[in-house]
């Protein structure tokens, strides 16, 4: 198993600036993945974070919006940059200990932009 | 391409059961996750099938038909605490990756 420490746990931030998430595992892990959860629907991930390169984004998401670092194989952050309303979501990281082992979550982070 | 379908959502009734669909199309097929989310909390964990067959675990069971893409959650002795969102996500060979399901909320009544 796998615990994360994700941090904040939620934020209240003004159009036009940005916010750092960081997410903390007790393990080393090959892969972490940023997901974001607006209300009432399911995770849409927004990239997989690989240690020692660069981040692999899905489709809509780029990384001068979300750009993420990897230093090592137990931490990463997600910036959401120059935020606006549309960003207002929650924000989780998760990590997989392998193929086919269940995947586990940070608390997530609630970040509303006013 | 890869598509998972599930109900939007659910009510039942206390103590009663509930079963709760998911269909997928995905290549590369090698199992399939239920999870549980509480509004406003991070998902949890329930259950994974990789071969044909129902899972049982308490009060929750899981069930898995390869050959038709089709996989449910079936709850028993339905609690209130029950009220979530029920995610299911597939995972593919060689590829550490989870596809999402939309969710089905499942409401309990009294």
């Amino acid at each position: 198993s796998a615990v994360i420490s994700q941090k904040p746990s939620r934020d209240i931030c003004q159009r036009g600036t940005s916010l750092t998430i960081q997410c903390q595992v007790d393990s080393q892990v090959t892969m972490m993945f940023w997901y974001r959860q607006q209300p009432g629907q399911s995770l849409t991930l927004i990239a997989t974070a690989n240690q020692g390169s660069e981040a692999t984004y899905e489709s809509g998401f780029v990384i001068d919006k979300f750009p993420i670092s990897r230093p090592n194989l137990t931490f990463s952050t997600l910036t959401v940059s120059n935020m606006s309303p549309e960003d207002s979501s929650i924000y989780l990281c998760s990590v997989e200990a392998g193929v086919n082992t269940e995947a586990f979550f940070g608390q997530g982070t609630r970040l509303t932009v006013v | 391409g890869q598509n998972i379908d599930q109900p939007t959502e659910m009510t039942a009734t206390e103590g009663a059961i509930v079963q709760i669909n998911c269909t997928y199309q995905t290549s590369g097929f090698n199992g399939l996750f239920w999870y549980q989310q509480h509004a406003g909390e991070a998902p949890t964990f329930l259950s994974y099938n990789v071969l044909d067959g129902l899972e049982e675990k308490g009060r929750f069971s899981s069930f898995l038909s390869r050959s038709k893409g089709y996989s449910y959650l079936l709850l028993k002795e339905l609690q209130m605490k029950d009220s979530a969102s029920y995610l299911c996500a597939v995972t593919r060979d060689s590829n550490y990756q989870l596809i999402w399901g939309a969710g089905t909320k499942l409401i309990i009544k009294p």
